[in-house]
């Protein structure tokens, strides 16, 4: 059982490019979200999804797209880079919504935009 | 804004000791969990309190809550080495609709050994 897996663990982005950033669970869990968190700081919400075809904003959103297209997987998608998007990212699920259930976390991807 | 601050921002004490961290949040909550951090590795869950609960355990984990204060404490008894990570409390606010935790800052537990 891998639960959350993230990939890729690292990368490194110039300013203006696109990627995406990975995120699947085997859990079968219905709630799927993303966060970053800065050095020294919490985690902030970027967008997260309550089930397959439904996702919605969370506290940081802009610059980032999501899509839930199935159970297992969420992607993230940046579509022109900034250095303001330097952090580590981290997807997580949970079995039912956040009102009650405990999130499963990824082990993070570590970007840089230079 | 941080729905949740956790106080102090880092903790520094000698294995052995018992550590205490402080939350406070803002807003009603359903629920509130606590998490643990390793550096350079994702978030653990540790312990979930519920908003009609004032206390619960978890091995050598203790948590109160008190909602008329809006806060949280997670006491961590007989600390060993391996305790050392930051430490996170996470609620989801019945006030803004939206169906997902909000972390606070976190505290930096040092256990010396």
């Amino acid at each position: 059982n891998a639960g959350v897996t993230q990939t890729p663990k690292f990368q490194v982005l110039k300013t203006g490019q696109s990627m995406t950033l990975q995120c699947a669970q085997d859990m079968n869990h219905e709630y799927m979200s993303w966060y970053r968190q800065d050095p020294g700081m919490g985690l902030r919400l970027i967008h997260y999804s309550v089930g397959a075809g439904i996702t919605d904003q969370g506290e940081v959103p802009n610059g980032y797209n999501v899509s839930r297209s199935t159970t297992e997987d969420f992607p993230l998608r940046l579509l022109s880079a900034a250095p303001s998007q330097t952090s580590v990212y981290f997807c997580a699920s949970s079995y039912g919504t956040a009102y009650n259930e405990k999130l499963f976390f990824g082990s993070g991807t570590q970007l840089s935009v230079l | 804004s941080q729905q949740g601050e956790e106080d102090p921002q880092a903790l520094s004490i000698q294995e052995g000791e018992n550590a205490t961290m402080n939350c406070s949040y803002k807003t009603s909550i359903n629920n509130l969990q606590w998490y643990r951090q390793n550096s350079g590795r994702g978030l653990v869950h540790l312990i979930l309190i519920r908003s009609n609960e004032r206390e619960k355990h978890s091995g050598r984990l203790r948590v109160t809550l008190d909602t008329s204060k809006k806060s949280s404490s997670l006491l961590i008894t007989a600390s060993r080495a391996a305790d050392t990570a930051s430490y996170f409390c996470a609620t989801v606010s019945m006030d803004t609709g939206r169906r997902a935790l909000t972390f606070g800052s976190g505290t930096r537990l040092q256990v010396q050994p």
